[in-house]
């Protein structure tokens, strides 16, 4: 059961490339999400989805899309990246209402 | 909207010492209450959650959370600190208008001392 897994793990972009981050889960979860997490932040949500069809914004959306095609998988798209974007990404998924969210292990992203 | 306050970015306590995390949560409704640890250059692995039920809730690794209604807290302790505590610990809040959407505070960095 490989639960959450995000590839690449690690990834170096110059300033305007695009990209995108994978996450894929085997657990048959209908809600998965992607957070950002920057040194003294915390993580935050930058968008999330409570089904195959189905996304929606979090609190940081600017400079990403999402898409959500299968239950299976849920795409993170850097469209033009720039420094600011440099952080490590994990992507969460959960069954539903009060239950529990499982992380991938992250991707660590350097824009330079 | 929920929002999750830990106090001290950074906690120092000596192997065999009492680990107290604090993290207090502001929450319209009854809230789906979560403890993460992450190590270094890992994801996140949860260690407790409240969700209904008893407030006093046992984790992995010897932790445990009570939930203070009354004080808007979910304190995680540990009676005894091992060397392999040594992580990032993230409280974190969910359950607002019915939404999934985990609400994270800003975690606090635990160092154990031989």
């Amino acid at each position: 059961n490989a639960g959450v897994t995000q590839t690449p793990k690690f990834q170096v972009l110059k300033t305007g490339q695009s990209m995108t981050l994978q996450c894929a889960q085997d657990m048959n979860h209908e809600y998965m999400s992607w957070y950002r997490q920057d040194p003294g932040m915390g993580l935050r949500l930058i968008h999330y989805s409570v089904g195959a069809g189905i996304t929606d914004q979090g609190e940081v959306p600017n400079g990403y899309n999402v898409s959500r095609s299968t239950t299976e998988d849920f795409p993170l798209r850097l469209l033009s990246a720039a420094p600011s974007q440099t952080s490590v990404y994990f992507c969460a998924s959960s069954y539903g209402r009060g239950r529990v969210a499982f992380f991938g292990q992250g991707t660590r992203l350097t824009v330079v | 909207a929920q929002s999750v306050t830990q106090l001290g970015s950074h906690v120092s306590v000596s192997e065999g010492a009492l680990v107290l995390l604090r993290c207090n949560y502001s929450s319209s409704v009854p809230p789906y209450l979560f403890w993460y640890v992450q190590y270094p250059n890992q994801g996140l692995q949860l260690l407790l959650k409240y969700t209904t039920g008893a407030t006093l809730v046992k984790g992995i690794n010897g932790f445990e959370a009570e939930f203070k209604k009354s004080e808007t807290s979910f304190h995680l302790t540990k009676p005894s600190a091992h060397m392999s505590d040594a992580a990032e610990y993230f409280c974190a809040v969910k359950g607002e208008g019915g939404s999934e959407k985990l609400v994270f505070g800003k975690g606090t960095k635990l160092t154990v001392n031989p």
